[in-house]
């Protein structure tokens, strides 16, 4: 069973360009959320989604941010007009369905995307 | 919104040695996670607690949820060389979605 893949692992941006982050969640997993982490610090929430739906935005800059969870295909985190103080890791991760089962609880983690803006 | 406190913020130990970390929060959790990450790679999930009081092990990892399920520790029994890295706790509520991290402890173990 595949874990959560992301792709690039790592991304060279000059500022003002746009970086795309894609993340597809492990099979079986309906909820998708985005972490970022920034040098020497710890991991910091920025948005969960489910198929089609933003559930909680409320760790996401309001500009220049924006993230989806499209009916097909993976999961994309947009920055657009980078700036070098977005440079950090990603990290992407995923969950099953919320349920009375424990499990749904439980949020496993891709090996994350490193953007160096320039 | 809800904040995690992990202790200590570092750690410098000799190879043998037992290693001890905890969380706290100031609100309720009915989920808490273990992570370790290792430099250049995403957090691997160490031990997950979905009761109150419960007491799991994984290998010479324990990992315990506390009683008022505000709090959880994880040791580490005689420690080794790649038992190196950052350990993070998480707090997760199933209808707040997100889980909520600590800030990390790092580990560093002296041959």
């Amino acid at each position: 069973n595949a874990g959560v893949m992301q792709n690039p692992r790592h991304l060279v941006r000059r500022r003002g360009q746009e970086a795309r982050l894609r993340c597809s969640p492990m099979k079986g997993h309906s909820h998708v959320y985005w972490y970022r982490q920034l040098p020497e610090e710890g991991l910091k929430f920025m948005v969960y989604l489910q198929k089609e739906n933003i559930i909680d935005e409320s760790g996401m800059p309001k500009e220049r941010f924006s993230a989806e969870f499209p009916k097909e295909g993976p999961s994309i985190l947009r920055i657009q007009q980078v700036v070098r103080g977005d440079s950090a890791a990603y990290f992407c991760a995923s969950s099953p369905l919320a349920t009375t089962a424990s499990s749904g609880n439980t949020i496993y983690f891709g090996e994350g995307s490193w953007l160096t803006v320039v | 919104g809800q904040q995690l406190n992990q202790s200590p913020q570092s750690m410098f130990i000799q190879e043998g040695e037992d290693v001890s970390m905890n969380c706290t929060s100031s609100s309720i959790f009915n989920t808490w996670l273990w992570y370790k990450q290792d430099p250049g790679e995403g957090p691997v999930l160490l031990i997950a607690l979905y009761k109150a009081g419960e007491l799991t092990s994984n290998g010479r990892l324990t990992a315990q949820f506390g009683i008022t399920r505000k709090d959880s520790f994880l040791n580490i029994s005689a420690s080794i060389p790649s038992d190196v890295g950052i350990y993070f706790c998480a707090g997760h509520n199933t209808n707040a979605g997100k889980s909520t991290f600590g800030d990390g402890t790092t580990l560093t173990v002296k041959p």
